[in-house]
């Protein structure tokens, strides 16, 4: 069974350091990957794909197959980069669109 | 476009009680779905629908029922509420490709559920 996993509850950095939140994920086919990030009294809204290979708000993700994982990364944090992030796999191709999420990470970004 | 709309924002019940949260969206997203969300648990999907007429079970399915009469709405009903359905509810669509994967999901705001 598919499975997504974010190790850290809460990531606290502060303004100016790099950000790394990890993302692995178990899936026995071709995992498509996405991060999703909730702003306080916001809706949860795409932040980036792995597919396209994008660089969203200054945050980059790197597939690696190797080690199954999918790290959102972003070399100098802002305040309003304070948010819940989730890592998502889709395995619903042909069934729907259908994402496993894992439990989210808290990044909190001090001044 | 409004976008995925959820009603009511807020509720309270108490055990036993039945209500329908309501979603409804105007962007003619064949797929629709429903994911509550828990501390420490992340989201996890109730029930989806790729299409009218077509439902699906997800990953917690029980105590929930779904029905998609129409493109735009997708009603989760509780039956008969427990304490355990206590959670926040998002409803997400989007459109659906059988070749087009990475589709992305549109949310709601959420209903915030208390059982008593």
């Amino acid at each position: 069974a598919q499975r997504v996993t974010q190790p850290e509850k809460l990531l606290s950095v502060f303004k100016g350091a790099p950000v790394e939140l990890k993302c692995n994920y178990s899936y026995s086919g071709s995992p498509e990957l996405f991060w999703y990030v909730q702003y306080s009294r916001q809706r949860l809204q795409l932040l980036l794909r792995h597919i396209s290979r994008e660089s969203i708000k200054g945050f980059t993700a790197d597939l690696n197959k190797g080690e199954t994982s999918f790290h959102l990364k972003k070399p100098f944090a802002q305040e309003e980069d304070s948010a819940m992030y989730y890592c998502a796999l889709q395995t619903g191709r042909g069934g729907g669109n259908k994402l496993t999420f894992g439990t989210g990470t808290q990044l909190k970004v001090e001044l | 476009n409004a976008g995925v709309t959820q009603t009511p924002k807020f509720q309270v019940l108490k055990t036993g009680q039945s209500m329908t949260l309501q979603c409804a969206q105007d962007m003619n997203h064949e797929y629709m779905s429903w994911y509550r969300q828990d501390p420490g648990m992340g989201l996890r999907l109730i029930h989806y629908s790729v299409g009218a007429g077509i439902t699906d079970q997800g990953e917690v399915p029980n105590g929930y029922n779904v029905s998609r009469s129409t493109t735009e709405d997708f009603p989760l009903r509780l039956l008969s509420a427990a304490p355990s359905q206590t959670s926040v509810y998002f409803c997400a669509s989007s459109l659906q490709g059988r070749d087009s994967p990475n589709l992305p999901l549109h949310f709601g705001n959420g209903t915030r559920l208390t059982v008593t």
